[in-house]
């Protein structure tokens, strides 16, 4: 069973503070992976995307991607309470085949 | 870009009846469409994966002949739920992956179903 597994949460930090959520997977075949914010009542919405190992940043959010520990990390610097939503990870592993994480509840406090 | 829209967004129906949900990409080209549901609190599920001209695959427990799907074109996906009931009662949300670019699947805004 390929699996995605992410700490449920909830994840707090403070206002301007950086928030780090983790992700990692079973499938090694996996070849990219994403991050969505959702709000509660609301749909998916994509944040990044990360195809190879390392690190993409764009603003103030960082993917990093480590294949051989089959990790996926996102970093948000800056935190607003405006990001306080729930983070799904997505691991692509061929075919169309998409495996969401149940997510992580981020909670920034003002 | 990467637009997907989903109508209606709500929806009320009585127990017994049909309920179609449209999903556009208004801006792309998509030959796979996602349809997923999530009850509150809980994770998404994936439903049905619909290419463009062919059948749906269907994901194991989801009844094919309940959730009837149609991808009849590159930007339109229906889901239709038929005979429901309030168990169906859910949050519907389909997603689309551009024909053009990288992998990115991208949702709709979603329905909310009500059956009484």
């Amino acid at each position: 069973q390929k699996e995605v597994e992410q700490n449920s949460g909830p994840l707090s930090v403070p206002e301007g503070a950086i928030a780090s959520l983790n992700c990692t997977y079973s499938d090694r075949g996996s070849q990219s992976f994403f991050w969505y914010r959702q709000y509660s009542g609301k749909s998916p919405e994509l944040i990044m995307s990360i195809y190879s190992n390392g690190d993409k940043e764009d603003g103030r959010f960082t993917a990093q991607l480590n294949k051989a520990s089959q990790y996926v990390s996102l970093l948000i610097r800056d935190s607003q309470p405006s990001d306080s939503a729930t983070y799904l990870c997505a691991a692509y592993s061929g075919t169309y085949k998409y495996i969401f994480g149940t997510g992580t509840r981020l909670k920034v406090l003002a | 870009g990467a637009v997907v829209s989903q109508h209606p967004s709500w929806v009320i129906c009585k127990s017994g009846t049909s309920v179609k949900i449209e999903c556009r990409s208004l801006d792309f080209q998509a030959t796979t469409m996602f349809w997923y549901r999530q009850f509150p609190k809980q994770s998404l599920m994936l439903m049905a994966t619909s290419n463009e001209g062919s059948k749906a695959t269907y994901e194991q427990g989801v009844e094919k002949d309940k959730f009837l799907i149609n991808h009849a074109s590159l930007t339109l996906s229906t889901l239709t739920v038929t005979s429901a009931h309030p168990e169906d009662s859910s949050f519907y949300i389909c997603s689309a992956r551009p024909l053009a670019g990288g992998r990115e699947q991208y949702f709709g805004p979603g329905t909310r179903l009500t059956v009484t």
